[in-house]
């Protein structure tokens, strides 16, 4: 069964640090899509980022980068001079591939709370 | 024009009652979701439909029935609601298979008294 392990369940950090969400996975299949998400306080679930098994690439998008590691079964986000409205809970997720095709649901992680402080 | 929209976002309701929650997408997606989140923030898939066929019921009461009339609509309807159902319940939808991102509505918060 697949599983999504998000340790941290909330961090604090003052504004313009560093930080970094973790997130472990588990799946017995070789296809297999991570994702993160982002639930700022007003509540929706928005979409910050996808990535296939087959892609161990770590991707940059302006102060957002990943870390997929396969061998350690790891998707790490790290948000860099972070910023007030940075301050959310993150998902991050895993859908696997179903056999004969068609669609699949995420499995979650439990979410860490972000709090950046001013 | 939004995407993946949600009636009601509010619903308070009594023990014991029948409600529904409506969801449209504009996307011309082929697979459509529904998610409960607890009052922990945890989100589990409970639904999903393809080209309006059911293709994942995970363990939830069968008292809780999604019903598709076509490819861009999924609604769910929850009979003898239970204090327990209180969540926020966000549809989604995505293009097709698994590898795409799903899109989600703003969420429906059901609070049952």
């Amino acid at each position: 069964a697949q599983k999504v392990t998000q340790a941290q369940t909330e961090i604090s950090v003052v504004e313009k640090e560093d930080v970094t969400l973790d997130c472990v996975y588990e799946t017995r299949d070789t296809t297999y899509y991570l994702f993160w998400y982002k639930q700022p306080p007003s509540g929706e679930l928005v979409f910050l980022i996808r990535r296939n098994s087959f892609d161990e690439q770590n991707e940059i998008s302006g102060r957002y980068s990943w870390n997929f590691q396969k061998s350690t079964s790891s998707f790490n986000f790290t948000i860099t001079a972070s910023q007030v409205v940075d301050s959310a809970v993150y998902f991050c997720a895993l859908s696997e591939r179903r056999s004969g095709g068609g669609a699949d649901g995420l499995t979650f992680g439990k979410g860490t709370h972000l709090i950046i402080q001013p | 024009d939004t995407a993946v929209s949600q009636t009601p976002k509010y619903l308070v309701t009594q023990m014991g009652n029948d409600k529904s929650i409506k969801c449209e997408q504009n996307l011309g997606h082929d697979t459509m979701y529904w998610y409960k989140q607890d009052s922990k923030k945890f989100l589990k898939i409970m639904f999903s439909y393809n080209n309006k066929e059911l293709i994942i019921n995970e363990t939830v009461p069968n008292r809780f029935s999604p019903k598709s009339p076509d490819k861009a609509h999924l609604n769910l309807h929850i009979n003898s609601l239970e204090l327990g159902d209180s969540a926020v319940y966000f549809c989604a939808s995505s293009p097709g298979p698994s590898y795409n991102e799903q899109f989600f509505g703003p969420g429906t918060r059901l609070t049952v008294l």
